[in-house]
């Protein structure tokens, strides 16, 4: 059974980067996309962005310039940095599995949430 | 501004059929997934490729399309369905993801 687990900074001060980690357990790490997700408070989902096992990235062009996402696939993990935060970047982050295949893509798996806060 | 937009609110009769609508323009080239979302908790996916359930999600939800319009139906509504629905597509000419504002479900 596929488990997302994530974890990273909660806290954080204007100007910081997040940094927020996410490990895959049971499942292949190539045959998927892996992505990022954020749900400000009392709003909806966003996409942050996705990555595939050999590193090819796509973001959310109202972050590109600030967020990068990577993967190591010797550990299963995958990270996100988002630098310069501010508070309009306090959300709950998730990391989620993406499948591809037959023309449809859809998020399969997500991981429990990391809640960033932003302050100074 | 979403690229897909969703009613905010819908409301249905506990038992009754509800439908609820995703529109936008990249839906005439590409199916929709829908999420639901409990208080607290991480979105599940429901329905994919417009018309299938992951294991473990009751068969009362189904998904159709037409022209820019993705739908969610859940048929015999039960309380524990109240929830927000979201939708997700890839966004209109790019590769990139778009989900729609979401729906909040109230099952009276």
């Amino acid at each position: 059974q596929v488990q997302l687990q994530q974890w990273g900074a909660g806290l954080l001060k204007p100007s910081e980067t997040l940094s927020l980690t996410c490990a895959v357990y049971g499942r292949s790490f190539s045959d998927y996309y892996w992505s990022w997700i954020r749900q400000s408070p009392g709003k909806g989902l966003e996409w942050i962005g996705e990555i595939n096992h050999s590193g090819s990235a796509n973001y959310n062009p109202s972050l590109k310039s600030r967020v990068t996402i990577s993967v190591d696939t010797s550990r299963n993990q995958l990270s996100l940095r988002l630098s310069s935060v501010t508070a309009a970047d306090a959300a709950l982050y998730y990391c989620a599995s993406l499948y591809c295949g037959d023309g449809s893509c859809y998020f399969d798996s997500w991981g429990q949430g990391t809640l960033v806060t932003v302050s100074s | 501004s979403s690229e897909l937009t969703q009613d905010p609110a819908v409301s249905v009769a506990l038992g009754q059929t509800v439908r609820i609508t995703c529109q936008g323009d990249s839906l005439r080239e590409y199916y929709a997934s829908w999420y639901q979302q409990k208080p607290g908790q991480a979105p599940v996916l429901v329905i994919y490729d417009k018309n299938k359930r992951p294991s473990g999600i009751p068969d009362r939800f189904s998904g159709s399309s037409s022209g820019n319009t993705a739908s969610l139906t859940i048929t015999g509504a039960q309380a524990e369905d109240e929830a927000d629905y979201y939708c997700n597509s890839r966004g209109s000419g790019t590769y990139h993801r778009v989900f729609g504002g979401g729906t909040t479900l109230t099952v009276l």
